[in-house]
């Protein structure tokens, strides 16, 4: 079991653009979920999925984000013309159906936008 | 107010130091507990939870959560400088994780 994987670590791009980021969890898990970390903050909750569905969104998640997991396995987290107020890095993480307290967390992607 | 509060720090001690780490919470129906550590630029790990009331000791790390106040804490014995992070409190809340703001710690040698 490798753990959760995301890709690319480190996103610049510049204001307007479109980015999208991928994450791949532990294998066995049907649950992954995205957050979403400041610096000096704690990691706030953006959506998360079981097997395919979406099952919540927050009200922090604008129009501009979009999430999918197609096929239960990878997720892709899409933000579509980015903001300078998007930069910030975007975790991953997954757990089993009965264990949703306990969340394993990817590397985390770090998007700058410029 | 926030659902869970934490001490940002930063909190400089000396190695072999005992760490006491601290978060409250708002809501009483929370159950699960988690402390997760995060060094720089890396994603959070998960170090132990606790369900409802009472310790849980894992090696140099107790957890213990005062339901009565609404109260969590996190112990590291024996502080090495390996431990310098940020410490994330956090709670489970319906299938989702509410963190604190994390306190950063320095363990010097």
């Amino acid at each position: 079991d490798t753990g959760v994987s995301q890709d690319p670590r480190h996103k610049i791009t510049k204001r307007g653009q479109n980015v999208t980021f991928r994450c791949d969890p532990i294998s066995e898990h049907n649950r992954l979920y995205w957050y979403r970390q400041t610096l000096g903050q704690g990691p706030e909750f953006l959506t998360y999925f079981q097997n395919e569905a979406q099952l919540e969104k927050s009200r922090l998640l604008s129009d501009r984000f979009s999430a999918e997991r197609p096929k239960g396995s990878f997720s892709t987290l899409e933000i579509q013309r980015t903001e300078q107020g998007d930069s910030a890095m975007y975790l991953c993480a997954s757990s089993s159906l009965q264990g949703s307290h306990t969340q394993y967390f990817g590397p985390g992607t770090r998007l700058t936008v410029l | 107010q926030k659902e869970v509060e934490q001490d940002p720090g930063p909190l400089s001690v000396p190695e072999g130091a005992i760490v006491s780490l601290n978060c409250t919470y708002s809501n009483s129906a929370f159950q699960y507990f988690m402390w997760y550590r995060q060094y720089s630029r890396k994603g959070p790990e998960l170090l132990m939870y606790t369900y409802s009331s009472g310790n849980k000791e894992d090696g140099r790390f107790t957890a213990q959560v005062d339901k009565s106040s609404k109260y969590i804490s996190l112990f590291i014995r024996d502080s090495q400088p390996s431990d310098s992070a940020t410490y994330l409190c956090a709670v489970h809340n319906t299938d989702k994780l509410i963190f604190g703001t994390g306190t950063r710690l320095q363990v010097f040698p």
